[in-house]
């Protein structure tokens, strides 16, 4: 597709489970982002990639929280032990380097 | 750290009306991006300012970046419902990383 794709769209989750989130960016987007966004507040950086390498993982909040991107193509966003603070939208998005950022849809997780 | 703030948080306007959001960086940016999210949507990027003192316009939208770099408006001349929605500004963190730090952004509603 054209744009930046998410799945699942939304996931409920039992505390103390793993959730697995993907993302699809941009054909050709070489970096990769992960937001965190609660209601009422901007995203909040969790992870950066250019490439296959994370550049920057200064925004992951805890060690629960892990995220690859193996082919330097689709990222996958792993949190471990859930908790219900981890409730929120996850939110991927991909550009050229330095420039305009591509959001897609979102993960909306739910912790119960 | 590095914070971004937006005044004012929220905003009503009748359909016709002006309407300015401000974005506040407590350093000096490289550039400033501008995003709107539509209720139950994701953030769509609508501009980058890069230069000192820049003026940009698309449409009834102007958006400024401040002489020091620090602070940037968006004005939107003669609301419309269409631009419903959450304004974010965002900024580079400081130091080199491509991540972006937003801010909490301008809700505005529009009353027919």
């Amino acid at each position: 597709g054209a744009g930046v794709s998410q799945t699942p769209s939304n996931k409920v989750t039992e505390k103390g489970k793993y959730v697995e989130l993907r993302c699809d960016p941009i054909s050709g987007h070489t970096a990769l982002y992960w937001y965190r966004q609660s209601l009422g507040q901007g995203p909040e950086f969790l992870i950066y990639f250019q490439g296959t390498g994370a550049a920057d993982d200064s925004g992951l909040p805890n060690d629960r929280f892990f995220a690859v991107r193996p082919e330097g193509s689709v990222s996958t966003l792993k949190i471990q032990r859930t908790e219900r603070g981890d409730s929120a939208v996850y939110l991927c998005a991909s550009s050229r380097t330095g420039g305009a950022e591509f959001f897609g849809p979102g993960t909306r997780l739910t912790v119960l | 750290g590095q914070q971004v703030m937006q005044i004012p948080q929220y905003q009503h306007v009748q359909e016709g009306e002006d309407f300015t959001t401000y974005c506040n960086s407590s350093t000096t940016l490289s550039n400033i991006q501008w995003y709107k999210q539509r209720p139950g949507g994701h953030p769509v990027f609508l501009i980058q300012l890069v230069k000192s003192g820049e003026v940009k316009k698309q449409k009834r939208l102007t958006f400024q970046f401040g002489e020091a770099k620090k602070n940037s408006s968006l004005h939107i001349t003669a609301t419309q419902t269409t631009d419903v929605g959450t304004y974010f500004c965002a900024g580079p963190r400081r130091g080199g990383s491509e991540k972006l730090v937003f801010g909490k952004g301008t809700k505005l509603t529009v009353n027919p």
